[in-house]
């Protein structure tokens, strides 16, 4: 199983600001299948970026995802209010899926 | 567009078992994996399996013995079952969509499920 690690735990940022979430994975992750989702509260997740770097439908172009292999990077160019939310990174190359444990992005 | 809707009991006794249904609304179940991922109160995403509309299926080795997913074609449904649950079992359940190779691109809104006497 491939672990996901996340850093940092929790980012605190003004909107306006870039911000620049990391995921690290304890293996290489097959085809680059690295997806990030936003989970804002009480709601379910959206996926924001699949295959590392190709941005889900509707998803603004601030959003942008990048990396290879078993480093991965989704940066938030230019923060805003309701970008408030869990970032989570998800494996699903190799069996089984797995998640990372989440950068929660705080705005000041 | 497709949306996905889960139903079930919000309340399961321990030991005893824990089923959902997810129907698929907006688009056919044909040609895409159909998937359960839960979410204990506060912590993160738990993937649990997958079923496909041919019946083949995946599982999260660490749950594989509790968990058996299906799928009803004719009711564009799949459902979960999860055996002999505990207090650890409590969370939201989401089903959600891959369309393969293309990461879980439609979610459910969610439902709760408390394990408790």
């Amino acid at each position: 199983e491939i672990l996901l690690t996340q850093s940092p735990g929790t980012l605190s940022l003004s909107p306006g600001e870039r911000a620049t979430l990391s995921c690290r994975a304890s293996q290489s992750v097959n085809n680059n299948y690295l997806a990030w989702y936003q989970q804002k509260p009480g709601q379910a997740p959206r996926l924001l970026i699949s295959g590392a770097s190709s941005r889900a439908t509707g998803i603004p172009d601030r959003f942008s995802g990048s990396g290879s292999g078993t480093d991965f990077t989704l940066t938030i160019s230019r923060l805003e209010p309701e970008d408030l939310a869990v970032y989570y990174c998800q494996q699903y190359g190799n069996s089984p899926v797995t998640f990372g444990p989440g950068t929660k992005v705080e705005i000041k | 567009q497709v949306q996905l809707q889960e139903s079930g009991p919000g309340l399961v006794k321990p030991s005893e078992t824990l089923s959902l249904t997810c129907t698929v609304s907006g688009g056919s179940i044909s040609g895409s994996y159909w998937i359960w991922v839960r979410q204990p109160p506060g912590k993160g995403l738990e993937y649990l399996g997958y079923v496909q509309p041919n019946g083949n299926t995946n599982y999260n080795p660490s749950l594989m013995s509790r968990v058996t997913i299906s799928v009803d074609t004719s009711k564009n449904q799949f459902s979960l079952n999860m055996n002999s649950v505990t207090a650890a079992d409590t969370a939201v359940y989401y089903c959600a969509r891959d369309k393969g190779g293309r990461a879980f691109d439609v979610w459910g809104q969610g439902t709760m499920v408390i394990v408790s006497s």
